[in-house]
Protein backbone atom coordinates (compact mmCIF):
# COMPACT_ATOMS: atom_id res chain seq x y z
CA UNK A 1 0.00 0.00 0.00
CA UNK A 2 1.38 3.58 -0.65
CA UNK A 3 2.63 5.02 2.43
CA UNK A 4 3.49 8.55 1.34
CA UNK A 5 1.64 11.44 -0.05
CA UNK A 6 3.28 14.20 -1.62
CA UNK A 7 1.94 17.45 -2.54
CA UNK A 8 2.23 19.47 -4.59
CA UNK A 9 2.77 17.14 -7.53
CA UNK A 10 4.39 20.00 -9.54
CA UNK A 11 5.64 23.34 -8.45
CA UNK A 12 6.74 26.19 -10.68
CA UNK A 13 9.01 29.19 -9.08
CA UNK A 14 11.23 31.51 -9.67
CA UNK A 15 14.79 31.62 -8.70
CA UNK A 16 15.53 33.29 -5.01
CA UNK A 17 11.79 32.00 -4.31
CA UNK A 18 11.30 29.40 -1.02
CA UNK A 19 9.75 26.30 -2.20
CA UNK A 20 7.72 23.89 0.50
CA UNK A 21 6.85 20.34 -0.71
CA UNK A 22 4.73 18.74 2.01
CA UNK A 23 4.45 14.28 2.60
CA UNK A 24 2.02 12.64 4.72
CA UNK A 25 1.98 8.93 5.58
CA UNK A 26 -0.11 6.06 7.16
CA UNK A 27 1.55 4.13 9.34
CA UNK A 28 4.25 4.96 12.19
CA UNK A 29 7.80 5.66 11.05
CA UNK A 30 10.90 4.89 13.04
CA UNK A 31 12.52 7.80 10.59
CA UNK A 32 12.15 9.83 7.67
CA UNK A 33 13.90 10.83 4.37
CA UNK A 34 14.28 12.56 1.74
CA UNK A 35 15.45 12.67 -1.32
CA UNK A 36 16.26 14.75 -5.13
CA UNK A 37 16.33 12.83 -8.27
CA UNK A 38 17.31 14.93 -11.51
CA UNK A 39 16.01 13.60 -14.59
CA UNK A 40 17.20 10.20 -15.74
CA UNK A 41 19.64 10.00 -12.72
CA UNK A 42 19.48 8.01 -9.68
CA UNK A 43 18.20 9.62 -6.50
CA UNK A 44 20.68 11.68 -4.10
CA UNK A 45 19.91 11.10 -0.30
CA UNK A 46 18.69 14.93 1.24
CA UNK A 47 17.92 14.79 4.85
CA UNK A 48 16.89 12.05 7.59
CA UNK A 49 14.95 13.39 10.44
CA UNK A 50 14.34 10.12 13.16
CA UNK A 51 10.73 10.10 14.70
CA UNK A 52 12.29 11.73 18.17
CA UNK A 53 12.72 14.75 15.61
CA UNK A 54 10.86 17.68 14.78
CA UNK A 55 12.96 19.71 12.79
CA UNK A 56 16.46 19.43 10.56
CA UNK A 57 18.53 21.86 9.14
CA UNK A 58 21.12 21.20 6.22
CA UNK A 59 22.15 24.15 4.34
CA UNK A 60 18.91 25.60 2.05
CA UNK A 61 17.12 22.80 3.27
CA UNK A 62 14.56 22.55 6.33
CA UNK A 63 12.50 19.66 7.40
CA UNK A 64 9.98 19.41 9.67
CA UNK A 65 8.13 16.12 11.35
CA UNK A 66 5.07 15.98 13.10
CA UNK A 67 4.00 12.60 14.20
CA UNK A 68 0.85 13.16 15.37
CA UNK A 69 -0.44 14.66 11.96
CA UNK A 70 1.48 11.75 10.09
CA UNK A 71 3.49 14.30 7.73
CA UNK A 72 6.23 15.82 7.12
CA UNK A 73 7.93 19.37 5.20
CA UNK A 74 10.89 19.73 3.14
CA UNK A 75 11.34 24.21 2.51
CA UNK A 76 14.07 24.86 0.34
CA UNK A 77 15.04 28.31 0.71
CA UNK A 78 16.86 31.14 -1.75
CA UNK A 79 15.86 28.25 -4.57
CA UNK A 80 18.27 28.11 -7.56
CA UNK A 81 17.89 26.77 -10.77
CA UNK A 82 20.39 24.17 -10.39
CA UNK A 83 17.17 22.57 -7.58
CA UNK A 84 15.07 21.83 -10.57
CA UNK A 85 14.39 18.08 -9.93
CA UNK A 86 11.51 15.68 -8.66
CA UNK A 87 11.76 15.35 -4.73
CA UNK A 88 10.95 12.09 -2.81
CA UNK A 89 10.51 11.60 0.80
CA UNK A 90 10.69 8.12 1.82
CA UNK A 91 9.42 6.38 5.18
CA UNK A 92 11.29 3.59 7.26
CA UNK A 93 8.61 1.93 9.50
CA UNK A 94 11.56 0.35 11.97
CA UNK A 95 10.55 -3.17 12.98
CA UNK A 96 10.67 -6.05 11.02
CA UNK A 97 10.92 -3.52 8.11
CA UNK A 98 13.96 -1.03 9.47
CA UNK A 99 15.82 -0.04 6.54
CA UNK A 100 13.31 -0.62 4.08
CA UNK A 101 11.86 2.59 2.47
CA UNK A 102 8.69 3.30 1.16
CA UNK A 103 9.00 6.75 -1.56
CA UNK A 104 5.98 8.43 -1.51
CA UNK A 105 5.20 10.21 -5.47
CA UNK A 106 7.36 12.79 -5.10
CA UNK A 107 6.70 16.47 -6.26
CA UNK A 108 8.44 18.09 -9.22
CA UNK A 109 10.20 21.39 -8.21
CA UNK A 110 10.87 23.35 -11.52
CA UNK A 111 12.98 26.72 -10.66
CA UNK A 112 13.29 29.28 -13.68
CA UNK A 113 16.30 31.64 -13.92
CA UNK B 1 35.74 8.40 -4.53
CA UNK B 2 33.24 5.34 -3.23
CA UNK B 3 30.52 4.49 -5.21
CA UNK B 4 27.42 3.04 -6.43
CA UNK B 5 28.02 1.71 -10.46
CA UNK B 6 25.42 0.39 -12.47
CA UNK B 7 25.99 -1.07 -15.76
CA UNK B 8 25.04 -0.45 -18.47
CA UNK B 9 23.01 2.67 -18.28
CA UNK B 10 20.25 1.94 -20.93
CA UNK B 11 19.30 -1.60 -21.85
CA UNK B 12 17.18 -2.85 -24.18
CA UNK B 13 15.76 -5.98 -24.90
CA UNK B 14 13.49 -8.08 -26.73
CA UNK B 15 9.74 -9.48 -25.51
CA UNK B 16 10.72 -12.83 -23.28
CA UNK B 17 14.57 -12.96 -24.19
CA UNK B 18 16.63 -12.90 -20.59
CA UNK B 19 18.68 -10.12 -19.20
CA UNK B 20 20.58 -9.41 -16.82
CA UNK B 21 21.54 -5.55 -14.82
CA UNK B 22 24.17 -5.29 -12.67
CA UNK B 23 25.45 -2.85 -9.66
CA UNK B 24 28.88 -2.47 -7.98
CA UNK B 25 29.69 -0.68 -4.99
CA UNK B 26 33.18 0.27 -3.44
CA UNK B 27 31.32 1.19 -0.34
CA UNK B 28 31.68 -2.27 1.32
CA UNK B 29 28.05 -2.04 2.49
CA UNK B 30 26.02 -5.01 3.72
CA UNK B 31 23.10 -4.08 2.45
CA UNK B 32 22.28 -3.65 -1.38
CA UNK B 33 18.60 -2.61 -2.68
CA UNK B 34 17.17 -2.84 -6.40
CA UNK B 35 13.97 -1.02 -6.76
CA UNK B 36 11.87 -0.39 -10.12
CA UNK B 37 10.71 2.80 -10.82
CA UNK B 38 8.69 3.28 -13.97
CA UNK B 39 7.94 6.83 -15.64
CA UNK B 40 6.79 9.52 -13.07
CA UNK B 41 6.52 7.02 -10.31
CA UNK B 42 7.83 6.19 -7.09
CA UNK B 43 10.53 3.70 -6.74
CA UNK B 44 9.33 0.51 -5.67
CA UNK B 45 11.60 -1.96 -3.73
CA UNK B 46 11.89 -5.29 -5.31
CA UNK B 47 14.28 -7.28 -3.26
CA UNK B 48 17.36 -6.80 -0.85
CA UNK B 49 20.29 -8.20 0.37
CA UNK B 50 21.19 -7.88 4.06
CA UNK B 51 24.73 -9.60 3.78
CA UNK B 52 24.18 -13.09 1.72
CA UNK B 53 20.66 -13.02 3.48
CA UNK B 54 18.50 -12.60 0.39
CA UNK B 55 14.84 -10.73 1.26
CA UNK B 56 12.04 -10.65 -1.72
CA UNK B 57 8.63 -8.40 -1.39
CA UNK B 58 5.90 -10.58 -1.03
CA UNK B 59 4.56 -8.75 -4.80
CA UNK B 60 7.48 -8.90 -6.04
CA UNK B 61 7.14 -10.89 -9.44
CA UNK B 62 8.78 -14.38 -9.77
CA UNK B 63 10.06 -13.42 -13.20
CA UNK B 64 12.70 -11.26 -11.07
CA UNK B 65 15.59 -13.09 -9.29
CA UNK B 66 18.72 -11.53 -8.11
CA UNK B 67 22.03 -12.97 -7.02
CA UNK B 68 25.11 -11.38 -5.14
CA UNK B 69 27.97 -13.31 -5.43
CA UNK B 70 30.22 -10.86 -2.95
CA UNK B 71 29.87 -8.05 -1.48
CA UNK B 72 30.77 -5.63 -4.25
CA UNK B 73 28.59 -6.95 -6.48
CA UNK B 74 24.87 -7.74 -6.60
CA UNK B 75 23.20 -8.69 -10.30
CA UNK B 76 19.06 -8.63 -11.38
CA UNK B 77 17.74 -11.18 -13.25
CA UNK B 78 14.62 -10.74 -15.37
CA UNK B 79 13.96 -14.14 -16.44
CA UNK B 80 11.45 -13.60 -19.26
CA UNK B 81 10.86 -10.03 -19.58
CA UNK B 82 7.49 -8.71 -20.73
CA UNK B 83 6.32 -5.12 -21.80
CA UNK B 84 5.36 -3.86 -18.10
CA UNK B 85 8.54 -5.00 -17.27
CA UNK B 86 10.14 -1.76 -18.87
CA UNK B 87 11.61 0.62 -16.17
CA UNK B 88 14.54 2.45 -14.85
CA UNK B 89 16.44 -0.14 -12.21
CA UNK B 90 17.83 1.25 -9.62
CA UNK B 91 20.34 -0.17 -7.22
CA UNK B 92 21.07 1.00 -3.65
CA UNK B 93 23.39 0.47 -0.61
CA UNK B 94 23.60 0.96 3.42
CA UNK B 95 26.34 0.12 5.45
CA UNK B 96 23.78 -1.66 8.03
CA UNK B 97 19.99 -2.68 7.66
CA UNK B 98 19.15 -2.03 11.72
CA UNK B 99 20.12 1.78 11.70
CA UNK B 100 19.11 4.92 10.80
CA UNK B 101 21.21 5.84 7.43
CA UNK B 102 20.43 6.84 4.63
CA UNK B 103 20.87 4.86 1.10
CA UNK B 104 23.11 5.12 -1.54
CA UNK B 105 21.77 4.96 -5.02
CA UNK B 106 23.46 4.23 -8.64
CA UNK B 107 22.27 6.33 -11.74
CA UNK B 108 20.28 3.28 -12.54
CA UNK B 109 19.62 1.10 -15.54
CA UNK B 110 17.05 1.93 -17.44
CA UNK B 111 15.10 -0.54 -19.61
CA UNK B 112 13.74 -1.29 -22.80
CA UNK B 113 11.30 -4.29 -24.02
CA UNK B 114 11.31 -4.31 -27.85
Amino acid sequence: SQQGEEDPQALSIQEGENATMNCSYKTSINNLQWYRQNSGRGLVHLILIRSNEREKHSGRLRVTLDTSKKSSSLLITASRAADTASYFCATDAGGTSYGKLTFGQGTILTVHP
Amino acid sequence: DAMVIQNPRYQVTQFGKPVTLSCSQTLNHNVMYWYQQKSSQAPKLLFHYYDKDFNNEADTPDNFQSRRPNTSFCFLDIRSPGLGDAAMYLCATSPYRFMDQPQHFGDGTRLSIL
